[in-house]
């Protein structure tokens, strides 16, 4: 399986701050990379896919970039409603979909 | 609006059995490909499994294989998962989530809750 591995697994940071998570992939996975926001006692909400295309309705200072193995989340101006949990995952093949481990963004 | 609701979530013993259901409603249900998607408690997401819209492919993660199994029922807008010989670390909220139109899981039920305990 392709294991997936986000960084930090945790983000401290204020309103209107700029923050980008990482996340690697094992192997080269093209540009099959989503990304999903969830809150606690919450399903996740998705917010991007083939690792750049916003989901519709998603706000624009969401933006995620990279192929291959290496992607990134940037959110340009933290907002209150953005502190979550975040997900990547790859799903080059549906018999093998792997997510990462999650990084919480957390108020600092 | 278009929409996921899981059922049949529950406490059960080991070695029990549990069948999910997922009613989805406004939007073409037999078009789309449907996954079940867990998170153990204070843990991240695990893909279970998948199935195509007509049914024809189905995958499932190696732990669930030979113990779980997904269908769906297009006349009636439902996906289930049968889960047989359950043991303590199937413990999870189960999702139902479909694929959407360009790929990744763009709907999700809110989810149930599934307890594998004596």
């Amino acid at each position: 399986d392709i294991q997936m591995t986000q960084s930090p697994s945790t983000l401290s940071a204020s309103v209107g701050d700029r923050v980008t998570i990482t996340c690697r992939a094992s192997q080269s996975i093209s540009s099959w990379l989503a990304w999903y926001q969830q809150k606690p006692g919450k399903a996740p909400k998705f917010l991007i896919y083939k690792a750049s295309t916003l989901e519709s309705g998603v706000p624009s200072r969401f933006s995620g970039s990279g192929s291959g193995t290496e992607f990134t989340l940037t959110i340009s101006s933290l907002q209150p409603d953005d502190f979550a949990t975040y997900y990547c995952q790859q799903y080059t093949s549906y018999s093998s979909i792997t997510f990462g481990q999650g990084t919480l963004l957390e108020l600092k | 609006e278009a929409q996921l609701v899981e059922s049949g979530g529950g406490l059960v013993q080991p070695g029990g059995s549990l069948r999910l259901s997922c009613a989805a409603s406004g939007f073409r249900f037999s078009t789309y490909s449907m996954n079940w998607v867990r998170q153990s408690p204070g843990k991240g997401l695990q893909w279970i499994s998948y199935i195509t819209g007509t049914s024809s492919i189905i995958y499932y993660a190696d732990s669930v294989k030979g113990r779980f199994t997904i269908s769906r029922d297009n006349a009636k807008n439902s996906l289930y998962l049968q889960m047989d010989s359950l043991r303590a670390d199937d413990t999870a909220v189960y999702y139902c989530a479909k694929v959407g139109r360009f790929d990744g899981f763009d709907l999700w039920g809110q989810g149930t809750k599934v307890t594998v305990a004596s």
